[in-house]
């Protein structure tokens, strides 16, 4: 059973704290995801991976870093929180290999900062 | 500028009936249609999908329709259930993107009444 987790449900940080949130993924895809998901705006591309210490910026990569050291983990840093920053993060992996391959997403992180 | 739309925020059905929740693009470059369902508190899950080549694709229940000329496809589900109340994500893919990276829309939340 294909499985991305998250370190955290729920998190509460305070503005200007460094952030990290972990996801790690059991099924050996290349390629891994972040989102943050807002209301009214969906699901937007913070930044993906599609190798080790392979990166790229996304949508909304603005206030955001990433690390992939491992294939199995990637990890989104938050290097000084703002409240505009709260909002509910979702990690996905998918395959590589011909065409489009779907995303596996984790239970998502809600994080606030105050 | 929003490549990936989904006009309709919400929508209701009585049990039994058809669901159809719809999806509009604007770059003619997409070649890929994936859909999503999410549930409160759960990460999206992957549905049906659609390649450009096809105009249509069914699984059981769910079928989703393109229509290339009017970058529109659509997602019907027949008969719709209590437990298919969630939210839908449209999303889409143009080829030879690194990772296979998708865009999403807004998102349809499907209540289905018993």
């Amino acid at each position: 059973d294909v499985k991305v987790t998250q370190s955290s449900r729920y998190l509460v940080k305070r503005t200007g704290e460094k952030v990290f949130l972990e996801c790690v993924q059991d099924m050996d895809h290349e390629n891994m995801f972040w989102y943050r998901q807002d209301p009214g705006l969906g699901l937007r591309l913070i930044y993906f991976s599609y190798d080790v210490k392979m990166k790229e910026k996304g949508d909304i990569p603005e206030g955001y870093s990433v690390s992939r050291e491992k294939k199995e983990r990637f990890s989104l840093i938050l290097e000084s929180a703002s409240t505009n920053q709260t909002s509910m993060y979702l990690c996905a992996s998918s395959l590589s290999g011909r065409g489009v391959n779907e995303q596996f997403f984790g239970p998502g992180t809600r994080l606030t900062v105050l | 500028d929003q490549q990936v739309k989904q006009n309709s925020p919400s929508l209701s059905v009585q049990e039994g009936r058809i669901s159809i929740l719809n999806c509009d693009y604007t770059n003619s470059m997409f070649d890929y249609f994936l859909w999503y369902k999410k549930y409160p508190a759960e990460g999206p899950t992957f549905l049906i999908s659609i390649s450009s080549i096809k105009d249509k694709n069914e699984d059981g229940r769910f079928t989703v329709f393109l229509n290339k000329s009017a970058k529109h496809l659509s997602l019907h589900i027949v008969p719709s259930q209590p437990g298919d109340s969630a939210v839908y994500f449209c999303a889409a893919s143009a080829p030879n993107t690194n990772a296979g990276k998708s865009t999403f829309g807004d998102g349809t939340t499907l209540t289905v009444k018993p």
